[in-house]
């Protein structure tokens, strides 16, 4: 099963600045997503992240406020822009491998945003 | 798009106690998939089962695909089986899981 790595753990910022997560995984994957986990919620799907091609945002994210790259096939980034208090949570990356032929889904340990 | 049920929202045991936790879905459901966040955030995958039955040490799971639902078991529960426990399923063509809003469970010493 995939292995994957997020930079930072966690982190406190001031209202208006941006903050560059990085989503780091141990094999080569075709898709990569982003959740948001607000305090007390359920996961929420950003994006989709696929190499080569431009991230596709679900209903209610864009692009301005939450680029994301995807130069290869074991990394992506995912920038929160122009925080406000409302953007602290947890941001979660997650792959999808198919250790037994099937497809699982697989969760990096997240890094905790409190904006200030 | 299909609507995933969990129940019950929250849950108290003492240690040792065993306990249920359960996850309705409205449409058939290509994966099915239990994961439970510990209390530092970490998703960490029990189970992989879109039907049937498995089971790892302490923990079980079985689904009944026709029926729609899918069942949690947690035998002689400890402090550290506390946190959240999500369903998460995929229907249709689609390969991006919907998540339940998942039952937060609480073990105490």
């Amino acid at each position: 099963s995939a292995v994957i790595s997020q930079k930072p753990s966690r982190d406190i910022c001031q209202r208006g600045t941006s903050l560059t997560i990085q989503c780091q995984v141990d094999s080569q994957v075709t898709m990569m997503f982003w959740y948001r986990q607000q305090p007390g919620q359920s996961l929420t799907l950003i994006a989709t992240a696929n190499q080569g091609s431009e991230a596709t945002y679900e209903s209610g994210f864009v692009i301005d406020k939450f680029p994301i790259s995807r130069p290869n096939l074991t990394f992506s980034t995912l920038t929160v822009s122009n925080m406000s208090p409302e953007d602290s949570s947890i941001y979660l990356c997650s792959v999808e491998d198919l250790p037994g032929g099937s497809y699982e889904q697989y969760f990096g340990p997240g890094t905790r945003l409190t904006v200030t | 798009g299909i609507q995933v049920e969990q129940s019950p929202p929250d849950l108290i045991l003492q240690e040792g106690a065993n306990s249920t936790l359960r996850c309705n879905f409205s449409d058939s459901v290509n994966n099915l998939q239990w994961f439970h966040q510990n209390p530092w955030g970490q998703l960490i995958n029990l189970f992989y089962i879109p039907s049937g039955t498995k089971q790892n040490g302490r923990l079980s799971a079985t689904t009944v695909a026709t029926e729609r639902y899918s069942l949690l078991y947690i035998s002689s529960s400890q402090t550290t089986d506390s946190g959240v426990y999500f369903c998460a399923v995929t229907s249709g063509g689609s390969y991006i899981p919907t998540f339940g809003r998942g039952t937060s469970l609480i073990v105490h010493p």
